[in-house]
């Protein structure tokens, strides 16, 4: 069956610029995750739906930094006047239920360049 | 602050060779522990996780870990190495006190299989 899809899967912006990341889940997953991942690190959590509501948006690094899910299925990251430390890949992950021992499927990132 | 801690970012194994990678990680209350596995442009995908069911748990394509509570380690292991293992390989740990369901992910091994 279909993964975890996301758009688009590169990205490049000039600083000051804002971009919209999607992603589209599992259908029927409760769970979705945002992660940041920078060069040669692990993926940091940055924030958590079950289903439409936020319940968790405590790794966001910035006021320029938004999420939403708003029919609990696709999510966007929006992210307002990049600047260049915000260049990573950003991944999106869901699970079917809302356990802490669920397994996340990811997809396969969006890299975002900001110039 | 990491809550995972994972050596040496490149492991060279010969192949054929035993796999080894080892994954600490800082709770005193036993966590969700899990293995992913990224192979280039590709999303993470779950090797095997740890539940508080056997301590010993094993995972796809011949992988393995065991759960050491009193070394508050969770270590990766694979008899053979095979050219397909060739991949970034993620120690996690998530439930509380890391978060609810969020993961916290170590800096990741790159592991590079020589014929």
């Amino acid at each position: 069956g279909a993964g975890v899809s996301q758009s688009p899967r590169y990205k490049v912006a000039k600083r000051g610029q804002d971009v919209a990341l999607r992603c589209d889940p599992i259908s029927g997953h409760v769970s979705l995750f945002w992660y940041q991942q920078a060069l040669g690190q692990g993926p940091e959590f940055l924030t958590y739906f079950q289903n439409e509501a936020q319940l968790d948006k405590s790794g966001l690094p910035s006021d320029r930094f938004f999420a939403e899910r708003p029919e609990g299925s696709v999510s966007t990251l929006k992210i307002q006047r990049t600047q260049q430390e915000d260049s990573a890949v950003y991944l999106c992950a869901s699970s079917p239920d809302e356990g802490a021992a669920d397994e996340q499927y990811f997809g396969p990132g969006t890299r975002l360049t900001v110039t | 602050a990491q809550s995972v801690t994972q050596l040496g970012s490149h492991v060279s194994v010969s192949e054929g060779a035993l796999v080894l990678l080892r994954c600490n990680y800082s709770s005193s209350v036993p966590p969700y522990l899990f293995w992913y596995v990224q192979y280039p442009n590709q999303g993470l995908q779950l090797l095997l996780k740890y539940t508080s069911a056997a301590t010993l748990v094993k995972g796809i394509n011949g992988f393995e870990a065991e759960f050491k509570k009193s070394e508050t380690s969770f270590h990766l292991t694979k008899p053979s190495a095979h050219m397909s293992d060739a991949a970034e390989y993620f120690c996690a740990v998530g439930g509380e006190p890391y978060g609810n369901n969020r993961l916290a992910f170590g800096k990741g091994n790159q592991v590079v299989v020589i014929p």
